[in-house]
């Protein structure tokens, strides 16, 4: 089976970077996601990462580490809007994507 | 072009009743998964189904839920007999149909709420 750690919460200020740490066991690794969920709302996809390293889109970027089975999500000039749950997710064989329980970030101004 | 819609957005039911949840996949995606999230949780992959067909029900609950996704017409997820326990919000998601699966754009959700 697959199994993901990621904190629970963190709190930053507008303007700071945050780094939302993943790591995961599982079998059949495909590649690692990220997803956004406001409260009430629906999850939005962020990137994927099947392949060692950083990619870039914006404010966000995701890192994976495959030999480490580690990934994060890096959060950069946050702004009020940026509050909401993280989740990271990993799509293994079968093509299921298992998700953590989620990092809950809190912009303060 | 319309997202994944799902309905209804807020369902109400008291013990014992059915529940059918909808969800209607972005046009051209073939590839439905069904996903249950309790308050302060993750999304707990419940099933995920091409058209007419179960690919993996591994994380539905053997008795009372059944899903299904007709050739014509929306996927249904079924909870016949609802407990309390059932209370939760149920996201859909889809998926085109080539390569794999990364990324999958979800529905509003129903909020089911059993009294």
């Amino acid at each position: 089976g697959q199994s993901l750690e990621q904190p629970s919460e963190v709190t930053a200020v507008e303007g700071a970077i945050v780094q939302i740490n993943c790591t995961y066991q599982t079998s059949g690794f495909y590649g690692l996601s990220w997803y956004q969920q406001h409260d009430g709302g629906a999850p939005t996809f962020l990137s994927y990462n099947a392949l060692d390293g950083l990619e870039e889109t914006g404010r966000f970027s995701s890192f994976l580490s495959r030999s480490d089975s580690y990934g994060y999500l890096l959060l950069q000039e946050l702004q009020m809007k940026d509050s909401a749950s993280y989740f990271c997710a990993v799509l293994a064989a079968g093509n299921k994507l298992t998700f953590g329980g989620g990092t809950r970030v809190l912009v303060k101004p | 072009n319309a997202g994944v819609m799902q309905n209804p957005r807020h369902l109400v039911r008291r013990r014992g009743q059915e529940a059918r949840l909808r969800c209607s996949p972005m046009k051209g995606h073939s590839h439905v998964y069904w996903y249950r999230q309790l308050p302060e949780e993750g999304l707990k992959f419940m099933v995920y189904l091409q058209k007419e067909n179960i690919i993996d029900e591994s994380g539905m609950p053997k008795e009372r839920f059944s899903a299904e996704f007709p050739k014509e017409g929306p996927s249904i997820l079924r909870i016949q007999q609802v407990v309390r326990g059932d209370s939760a919000a149920y996201f859909c998601a889809s998926s085109p149909a080539e390569g794999y699966q990364e990324t999958q754009y979800f529905g509003p959700g129903t909020r089911l709420l059993v009294l």
